[in-house]
């Protein structure tokens, strides 16, 4: 089956630093990428979806120049956290679509677990 | 608006059947799916359905009825590794999933 790998898979960061998240597809071709968070003990949240070459476009209540994302080639989307704060420690979880399949599934990256201190 | 409801929780018996329900209003529908998630991991795919009926797969079967906008996730034979939360989402008219709140599923021996 197709791969999305997510890049670090943990990272720890200071107050008002910057995080970048890498997600790549792996085997496939991904049009469109998306990126989710979770807080604990809650569903996936969508934060924006992008598709290859064009601004990504993002869900209500999230900001787009603190989540800045970029979607510059078919098999990679980064997701950089602006001046982290700790209420942004979350868990972040990227996922691709093959657009060439049957059905469209959204394939998951295993997740960046992200703590702010 | 667009909704999806599952249960929040339910607990099952090692080696029982469990079935978790899944109702839906979305705008349009493209197919709904099933994920399994375990504590700290991301969300792995179960099932896919898009026309009436069951769906099986191994241990696991999946329903649905789309002119009752719902849908059944069905577990035999339950294994403590079943231990997990269940999402059901629906894709609308713009193929984007609508995620429900999960159900946690609890094995006990």
């Amino acid at each position: 089956g197709a791969v999305v790998s997510q890049h670090p898979s943990w990272v720890i960061c200071k107050s008002g630093t910057s995080v970048k998240i890498e997600c790549r597809s792996l085997d496939f071709q991904a049009t469109t990428m998306f990126w989710y968070r979770q807080f604990p003990k809650q569903s996936l949240m969508l934060m924006a979806t992008s598709n290859e070459g064009s601004k990504a476009t993002y869900e209500q209540g999230v900001e787009k120049d603190k989540f800045l994302i970029n979607h510059a080639s078919l098999t990679l989307s980064t997701l950089t956290v602006t001046s982290a704060h700790p209420e942004d420690s979350s868990f972040y979880i990227c996922s691709a679509r093959d657009g060439t399949g049957d059905h469209y599934e959204q394939y998951f990256g295993p997740g960046t677990r992200l703590t702010v201190t | 608006g667009q909704n999806i409801d599952q249960p929040t929780e339910m607990t099952a018996t090692e080696g029982a059947i469990v079935q978790i329900n899944c109702t839906y209003q979305t705008s349009g529908f493209n197919g709904l799916f099933w994920y399994q998630q375990h504590a700290g991991e991301a969300p792995t795919f179960l099932s896919y359905n898009v026309l009436d009926g069951l769906e099986e797969k191994g241990r696991f079967s999946s329903f649905l009825s789309r002119s009752k906008g719902y849908s059944y996730l069905l577990l035999k034979e339950l294994q403590m590794k079943d231990s997990a939360s269940y999402l059901c989402a629906v894709r609308d008219s713009n193929y984007q999933l609508i995620w429900g709140a999960g159900t946690k599923l609890i094995i006990k021996p």
